[in-house]
């Protein structure tokens, strides 16, 4: 079963807006992990914010964490035609081996 | 260049075949995942291994198997092949068991015909 849930599923918006994607978990997590994908390549690591952090910033990422509504939202800022790519959350829960629990991914397009 | 390395890349094979995948760590990465990813499934974790042992298991196949050598290379066999098992397949290492970042190779890509 899917942990995290991200919304919206699809996303267009012009060069230069932010973007904003959100991502729904189901149990206690140990950490939370943004992943981009390129249409069928592999996935780059962003950035992972741990379960006592509640913002974190990469460039022109910045992540926040809400433990209390297990949520969580990647704002990508200025963004560019490179940016186009599927976004992904994944999860560590607390309970068991580390296993990263992906959701089903926000797939953004940049317009020029 | 995330440092894990995958291969083969692409990878056609027919119904009832066997196939292996091989995933080499990034350098001092204990830990290897395993990861199937489908149009209808989505990322679905297999398994993983820690230094040469199973540390957890997912939604894998009982016609799919894996191992870790002492080497931390990680091989990822999958037999009696079904049209449905074409997907990418990903290996995924990381330095400790947890709490770490996970690192993502290329891919296998995998098409049965």
């Amino acid at each position: 079963s899917q942990q995290g849930e991200e919304d919206p599923q699809a996303l267009s918006i012009q060069e230069g807006e932010n973007a904003t994607m959100n991502c729904s978990y189901k149990t206690s997590i140990n950490n939370l992990q943004w992943y981009r994908q390129n249409s069928g390549r592999g996935l780059v690591h962003l950035i992972l914010i741990r379960s006592n952090e509640r913002e974190k910033h990469s460039g022109r990422l910045r992540v926040t964490l809400d433990t209390s509504k297990k949520s969580s939202s990647l704002l990508i800022t200025a963004s560019r035609a490179a940016d186009t790519a599927s976004y992904f959350c994944a999860t560590d829960s607390i309970q068991g081996a580390q296993k990263l629990v992906f959701g089903q991914g926000t797939r953004l397009t940049i317009n020029p | 260049d995330s440092g894990v390395t995958q291969t083969p890349k692409h990878l056609i094979t027919a119904t009832g075949q066997r196939v292996t995948l091989r995933c080499s760590p990034r350098s001092g990465d204990l830990s290897v995942y395993w990861y199937q990813q489908s149009l209808d499934q989505g990322l679905q974790f297999l398994i993983q291994y820690y230094n040469g042992e199973e540390r957890a298991k997912g939604n894998i196949l009982e016609r799919f198997s894996a191992q870790q050598f002492p080497d931390l290379h990680s091989e990822l066999n999958l037999s009696s092949l079904e049209l449905g098992d074409s997907a990418l397949y990903f290996c995924a290492s990381t330095r400790a068991d947890r709490g770490n970042t996970i690192y993502f190779g290329e891919g296998s890509w995998l098409t049965v015909v």
